[in-house]
């Protein structure tokens, strides 16, 4: 079975634009999550999708959107960047949404905001 | 809340010592506890997990064991090795729909 994916690799935007980072789940998997990790720090939840609607959100502002297609593919949009905005950003899917299932983690999209 | 507090770093061992990297936990009820780790230049990898108390995680040496009564999944292994230079990073699950990770620990071996 394929890993996690996210592209792009690297993104430099300016304050006050609009991203949209994307990540390709593992086959099979029905649950994504969705974390920004800032340098130094540890991974925080932004939201999970679940069968492509919202199944839970941390304690970022509406201007953190995300989706979730039928190909276990999945974007993060953020509308309106702001200089905090920037850290790493990784996608982690599961078989399910349990609390004891294994979350496999992407690589991350480094996003830089000017 | 729901948090995970670990011993900051980094960490330096030479090379065979005896590791141990603390992790504590204030959440309500019952979470399932993680521990991942991100190699230099790669995405957080589970290592292992617990899901219930007094339940032992392990993995490649490595172990933490689920003690409620203390809130704590310390990790431990007996031997590092150069290979386990890595950050790892404890985490809890109370619901399944949201992950909570401490800060890291940086741990460097040495030969």
């Amino acid at each position: 079975e394929t890993g996690v994916t996210q592209s792009p690799t690297h993104l430099i935007k300016t304050r006050g634009q609009q991203v949209t980072l994307r990540c390709s789940s593992q086959s099979g998997h029905n649950t994504v999550s969705w974390y920004q990790q800032a340098l130094g720090q540890g991974p925080q939840f932004i939201f999970q999708y679940y069968r492509e609607e919202e199944n839970g959100r941390g304690n970022f502002p509406p201007r953190f959107s995300g989706l979730q297609f039928p190909n276990y593919s999945s974007e993060l949009n953020v509308n309106a960047l702001e200089l905090d905005d920037s850290a790493l950003y990784l996608c982690a899917s599961s078989l399910d949404r349990g609390s004891t299932d294994t979350q496999y983690f992407g690589p991350g999209t480094r996003l830089t905001v000017l | 809340g729901n948090s995970v507090t670990q011993m900051e770093g980094p960490v330096t061992l030479s090379e065979e010592a005896f590791l141990t990297i603390n992790c504590t936990y204030t959440a309500t009820g019952y979470p399932s506890l993680f521990w991942y780790v991100q190699y230099p230049g790669e995405g957080l990898q589970l290592l292992l997990k617990a899901t219930k108390a007094d339940d032992k995680g392990s993995n490649k040496g490595f172990e933490a064991t689920y003690r409620k009564e203390t809130t704590s999944f310390h990790l431990e292994k007996g031997s590092v090795q150069v290979s386990d230079s890595a950050v790892y990073f404890c985490a809890l699950s109370k619901t399944g729909n949201q992950f909570y990770f401490g800060t890291g620990t940086s741990l460097t071996v040495i030969p």
